[in-house]
């Protein structure tokens, strides 16, 4: 596609459920990022694949926390039994290459709401 | 661990003023440097970028240079226009690792 597209866009939840927020990068871009953003603040990173390996978890925030990429393209971010403290937007970005000088290109974002 | 400090906003001003907003970071080794904007509505957006030391990065008439002896990342533009308003992130990369670290933002509203 034409940019990285991240779905629902909007996303309410009642505390306890489960959610998944799928994210679609561009066509043939190795690096992929999840990061999250509350409100009024910077986006706090969250994990990172290069193709289908997830070499860095670090910023999962809990074990409620799953992310996955198993054909190296598209990827999803699961949340299992959703807190208040997990309301945030949150960010797909992807990048051609597997260096940190890479551009990074954003989604939109997902926007989760936990009542 | 490597972290960016931004000045804090919101900041408004008049059509054709000077911005700056500060940014100074934090790193053990030795980063590259980002300015990302998000306009209203959108996904952050690479602005422009320095990979290393006295660099300077420039985009549609924003800059910014890379000073490793005050550690910061400063960005100007000379005229804003009614359509530079957004939110401005400075952000780092750490070249060991593959994370990128960002402020918090800072709101730009210019007026007519």
């Amino acid at each position: 596609g034409a940019g990285v597209s991240q779905s629902p866009r909007y996303k309410v939840a009642k505390r306890g459920q489960d959610v998944a927020l799928r994210c679609d990068p561009i066509s043939g871009h190795v690096s992929l990022f999840w990061y999250q953003q509350a409100l009024g603040q910077g986006p706090e990173f969250l994990t990172y694949f290069q193709n289908e390996a997830q070499l860095d978890k670090s910023g999962l925030p809990s074990d409620r926390f799953f992310a996955e990429r198993p054909e190296g393209s598209v990827s999803t971010l699961k949340i299992q039994r959703t807190q208040q403290e997990d309301s945030a937007v949150y960010l797909c970005a992807s990048s051609s290459g597997t260096t940190t000088n890479e551009k990074l290109f954003f989604g939109s974002g997902t926007q989760l709401s936990v009542l | 661990g490597d972290s960016v400090t931004q000045m804090e906003g919101p900041v408004t001003l008049s059509e054709e003023a000077f911005l700056t907003i500060n940014c100074t970071y934090t790193a053990t080794g030795y980063p590259s440097l980002f300015w990302y904007v998000q306009y209203p509505g959108e996904g952050l957006q690479l602005l422009l970028k320095a990979t290393k030391a006295d660099d300077k990065g420039s985009n549609k008439g924003f800059e910014a240079t890379y000073r490793k002896e005050t550690t910061s990342f400063h960005l100007e533009k000379g005229s804003v226009q009614v359509s530079d308003s957004a939110v401005y992130f400075c952000a780092l990369s750490d070249r060991g690792g593959n994370q990128f670290y960002f402020g918090t933002g800072t709101s730009l509203t210019v007026i007519p």
